[in-house]
């Protein structure tokens, strides 16, 4: 079974600064998806960012990348340039690759960091 | 990718009772998922949902508690059935964002259950 632990519960971070949101992951695939999801106060589950982790390339996606290190099965969130609306919960996920490449795998979850960002 | 309409948002209910939560979404979609997220904790999966069968539910999940339907490829129900204190939670529906491999999923906005 897979285990997506986030060792930080909650962490802070001044408008406009830089912040880094850890996650590790425990699995025995070689195949599989990893995913960090923003839950802001409205409770809405909002994707960020992807990677797959058959790609050495860190995704990015505007002011967000990831640092994905497979052998050290870590798969941290950076977020530049912080904004006010970026104060959510993060959360990291899982998903093991099903054969043939689609995604009808379930996610597994990691606990999740509360990002509050300060004016 | 699919736009899902999740119902009711939130509702307060009477221990001994159930709800059903609705979840619709705008395009055909072959796997629909169920989440559980009790009071500020991370998201568990309770079952999934394959039009034509019968949902395959997680460890510490059954049927009796939390039914589910999946009549066709858009819509899906999540009953849970005589509610105790311990059942409030926010429900999430979730599907497919984009077809491929890991496109990621989007998820209902969520129904806010409180039992008293």
């Amino acid at each position: 079974a897979q285990t997506v632990t986030q060792s930080q519960p909650e962490m802070s971070v001044q408008e406009a600064e830089t912040v880094t949101l850890s996650c590790t992951y425990d699995t025995s695939e070689n195949n599989y998806y990893l995913f960090w999801y923003k839950q802001p106060p409205s409770r809405q589950m909002i994707l960020v960012i992807r990677q797959e982790a058959y790609k050495q390339q860190n995704a990015t996606e505007n002011r967000f990348s990831v640092n994905f290190q497979k052998a050290a099965k870590s798969f941290s969130l950076k977020i530049s340039d912080s904004q006010l609306g970026d104060t959510a919960m993060y959360f990291c996920a899982f998903m093991k690759a099903v054969s043939g490449g689609t995604s009808y795998g379930k996610l597994t979850f990691g606990q999740g960091t509360i990002l509050t960002v300060h004016p | 990718s699919a736009v899902i309409s999740q119902k009711p948002s939130r509702d307060i209910c009477q221990r001994g009772t159930s709800l059903t939560i609705q979840c619709q979404v705008d395009s055909q979609v072959t796997m629909m998922f169920w989440y559980r997220q009790q009071p500020g904790q991370s998201l568990t999966l309770i079952a999934t949902a394959n039009q034509g069968s019968e949902a395959t539910y997680e460890s510490g999940f059954v049927i009796d508690k939390f039914p589910i339907s999946r009549p066709n490829l858009t819509f899906s129900t999540l009953t849970v059935s005589n509610m105790s204190p311990e059942d409030s939670s926010i429900y999430l529906c979730s599907v497919e964002g984009m077809t491929g491999g890991g496109g990621g999923y989007t998820f209902g906005s969520g129904t806010r259950l409180t039992v008293v």
